[in-house]
C-alpha cells in the first residue's frame, strides 16, 4: 500500500520552544492530509486538514495559531507547534489519501511523540 | 456523522476466528462502514471499507447487515500480531475521519 512518513518519530524539546513535524506521501500525491492527535489511553483526536495551497480547516477547539499547519506541496504537510507547554506532550500522527480523498482508504503516518518539558 | 458503538475489550485465541462487532443504527444511506486498527505507539492501518455488500480481502472480511444498522469485521486467524485496537467508523466518502474509542483486541496463546 501506498507510504505515508513522518519526521522526527521523537521530539524533546523545552517549554515555549517551536517544534516541527513533517508528513510526506512518498509514493502518491495528496491534495489532502489530515493531522490527529493522541494522549496516552485515549482514541485519536481531528485537529485539522490540510489542503495544499490553500489555508488548512482546524476542527473546533483547536488553536489555528498555536497549531500552524503548512502544505505547500502535493507530498508535504508540516505542523508546527508554537510556544509548546507540557500540555502539548502527545501523540501527534498525519494521514493522506491516495488518488485524492473519495477513496475511502487513508494511509497513517507512523506518529511523532512529542514531549514538552 | 453516524455513531458507532464497540465493545471496549474482546479476546480471542490465537488461530481462532476473531469477530468484532459494531453497532451504526444511525448510518445513513451514504454512509461507508470503515475499519482501522492500530497498534501501540503506531499510525492506524487501514483493513477494510464496505457500503452495503460484505468485503473480504487478505486482511479481513466485512459483514454488513442487510439493515446496515450493525457491521462484523472477521479476522479468520488471528494471530499475536492482531492484538490492537479496532476501530469501527461510519463517514460518507470524501469527509475526513473521526475515531471513537475501538475495541482493544488481545489474541492469546
Amino acid at each position: 500500500g501506498a507510504v505515508v512518513s513522518q519526521h522526527p518519530s521523537r521530539v524533546i524539546c523545552k517549554s515555549g520552544t517551536s517544534v516541527k513535524i513533517e508528513c510526506r506521501s512518498l509514493d502518491f500525491q495528496a491534495t489532502t492530509m489530515f493531522w490527529y492527535r493522541q494522549f496516552p489511553k485515549q482514541s485519536l483526536m481531528l485537529m485539522a486538514t490540510s489542503n495544499e495551497g490553500s489555508k488548512a480547516t482546524y476542527e473546533q477547539g483547536v488553536e489555528k495559531d498555536k497549531f500552524l499547519i503548512n502544505h505547500a506541496s502535493l507530498t508535504l504537510s508540516t505542523l508546527t507547534v508554537t510556544s509548546a507547554h507540557p500540555e502539548d506532550s502527545s501523540f501527534y500522527i498525519c494521514s493522506a489519501a491516495q488518488g485524492g480523498f473519495g477513496t475511502g482508504e487513508l494511509f497513517f503516518g507512523e506518529g511523532s511523540r512529542l514531549t514538552v518539558l | 456523522d453516524a455513531k458507532t458503538t464497540q465493545p471496549p475489550s474482546m479476546d480471542c485465541a490465537e488461530g481462532r476466528a476473531a469477530n468484532l462487532p459494531c453497532n451504526h443504527s444511525t448510518i445513513s444511506g451514504n454512509e461507508y462502514v470503515y475499519w482501522y486498527r492500530q497498534i501501540h505507539s503506531q499510525g492506524p492501518q487501514y483493513i477494510i471499507h464496505g457500503l452495503k455488500n460484505n468485503e473480504t480481502n487478505e486482511m479481513a472480511s466485512l459483514i454488513i447487515t442487510e439493515d446496515r444498522k450493525s457491521s462484523t469485521l472477521i479476522l479468520p486467524h488471528a494471530t499475536l500480531r492482531d492484538t490492537a485496537v479496532y476501530y469501527c467508523i461510519v463517514q460518507t466518502s470524501g469527509s475526513r475521519l473521526t475515531f471513537g474509542e475501538g475495541t482493544q483486541l488481545t489474541v492469546n496463546p
